[in-house]
């Protein structure tokens, strides 16, 4: 059974902090690793991995994945109260159709 | 640029009745997807679908149906509302498989009291 697991489960820095959010994962025939964004609603994407040591970047979020050790890291650096969301990690399961998602790092962000 | 359209977005049922859920993109993408999101479990596939006319089990199908009738539009129904399934419902679409990424609706809020 594919299985993603994530930490920490929540998260409260103050603004202008980096954190880490982390992910591992067991999936049978890895094909790519993505990180979503969820606030209010829908959850949005970030990034998709599919490279080992190969970092994903956009703004203040960076990504990284290592296929060896089965983890993927987002940061996220110089953090707003605008970042404060749910972080969700997932990969696509054996049959690909469908991707296994992680419970979720809630970020919360305080001034 | 609507993207994925869900509707309702929020439904209060009593125990034993129907409703259902529609999902509507504009993405022309083949696959669509019907998930459950409950506190502390994340999101969890219901059901999904390849293409027009096929449709095929998620990791918790049990109470629900959903037909794909037209490309753009993925139904999912529930015949006999139970308080259990009382939950946030996402429907996303792709345009291909493999963990490529997945547009997801603003969700539906559904209480079965």
């Amino acid at each position: 059974e594919d299985k993603v697991v994530q930490s920490p489960l929540s998260l409260v820095v103050h603004e202008g902090d980096t954190v880490t959010l982390n992910c591992s994962y067991e999936v049978t025939n890895f094909r790519s690793l993505l990180w979503y964004k969820q606030e209010k609603k829908a959850p949005t994407f970030l990034f998709m991995l599919t490279s080992s040591g190969i970092e994903k970047k956009s703004g203040r979020l960076s990504s990284i994945l290592d296929k060896k050790e089965l983890f993927s890291i987002l940061n996220i650096t110089a953090t707003q109260t605008g970042d404060s969301a749910v972080y969700l990690c997932a990969v696509p399961g054996a049959g690909s159709y469908q991707l296994t998602f992680g419970k979720g790092t809630k970020l919360s962000v305080i001034p | 640029n609507a993207g994925v359209t869900q509707t309702p977005k929020f439904r209060v049922l009593k125990t034993g009745q129907s409703m259902t859920l529609l999902c509507a993109q504009d993405m022309n993408h083949e696959y669509m997807y019907w998930y459950r999101q409950d506190p502390g479990m994340g999101l969890r596939l219901i059901h999904y679908s390849v293409g027009e006319g096929t449709t095929a089990k998620g990791e918790v199908p049990d109470g629900y149906n959903v037909s794909r009738l037209k490309k753009q539009n993925f139904l999912l129904g529930l015949e006999s509302a139970a308080p259990s399934q009382t939950s946030v419902y996402f429907c996303a679409s792709s345009y291909a498989t493999g963990g490529t990424e997945a547009f997801f609706g603003q969700g539906t809020r559904l209480t079965v009291v």
